[in-house]
């Protein structure tokens, strides 16, 4: 059974642009959460897909944005990219998410560089 | 507010020792509680998932303790390996009560573990 991949694994971008990360689920999973990962802050919630509808968000501002296929797979946006936005982006899938004791898989991560 | 602290922040244990990481949470209501190993610049692992009912659980060498009622978790690690240096991180669950709905996952900043030769 394939895990959680998420793509591109490693990525440099200059300040101003905009980038679009992908994450596939592991079949059957529905939901798809997205999360940033920084040396300061630890791991940050962003949001929650189920179904394709978002239902949870975390305290980010409105340039993070996502959205999830009717496969499952899921991709979040950054634009207008800030050198603060460099961290490891990884997401997590379940087969519900809002279950009480639902496990939840990460992938590997996207490394984003912001130069 | 709902927050889950983790100690030490960093712990630095020689090869076959034991160590005993903390995690102390005010998430409520409560839904589980969960640890993850990270290794570095990869995605987290879970080690296990405990609920309100249970006080304890294993996992190969580590051991998960929860007591609900002062609200305290620890990870227990067996004769160490150096393949066990990563951060752990704990990882709460509350309920629907506070998350308009759904389960929301609240994360510790993490302790990382070197195990030296």
């Amino acid at each position: 059974k394939a895990g959680v991949t998420q793509t591109p694994r490693y990525l440099i971008k200059t300040r101003g642009q905009q980038v679009t990360l992908s994450c596939s689920p592991i079949s059957g999973h529905r939901s798809v959460s997205w999360y940033q990962q920084t040396p300061g802050q630890g791991l940050q919630f962003l949001f929650e897909y189920f179904s394709e509808t978002q239902r949870n968000k975390g305290n980010f501002p409105g340039r993070f944005s996502g959205r999830q296929f009717s496969n499952s797979r899921s991709e979040m946006n950054v634009s207008t990219l800030e050198l603060g936005d460099s961290a490891l982006y990884l997401c997590a899938s379940s087969l519900a998410g809002g279950s009480v004791n639902t496990e939840a898989f990460f992938g590997q991560g996207t490394r984003l560089t912001v130069v | 507010k709902n927050q889950v602290e983790q100690s030490p922040q960093s712990l630095i244990i020689l090869e076959g020792k034991n160590c005993t990481l903390q995690c102390n949470y005010t998430v409520s209501p409560f839904s589980n509680l969960r640890w993850y190993k990270q290794d570095t610049g990869r995605g987290p692992v879970s080690l296990t998932i405990m609920t309100f009912s249970e006080n304890t659980k294993s996992n190969g060498r580590y051991t998960a303790t929860l007591d609900a009622d002062t609200k305290q978790s620890s990870l227990h690690i067996t004769a160490s390996q150096l393949s066990d240096s990563a951060s752990y991180i704990c990882v709460v669950s509350g309920s629907t009560m506070f998350s308009g709905g759904y389960n929301k996952l609240i994360f510790g900043a993490g302790t990382r573990l070197a195990v030296h030769p």
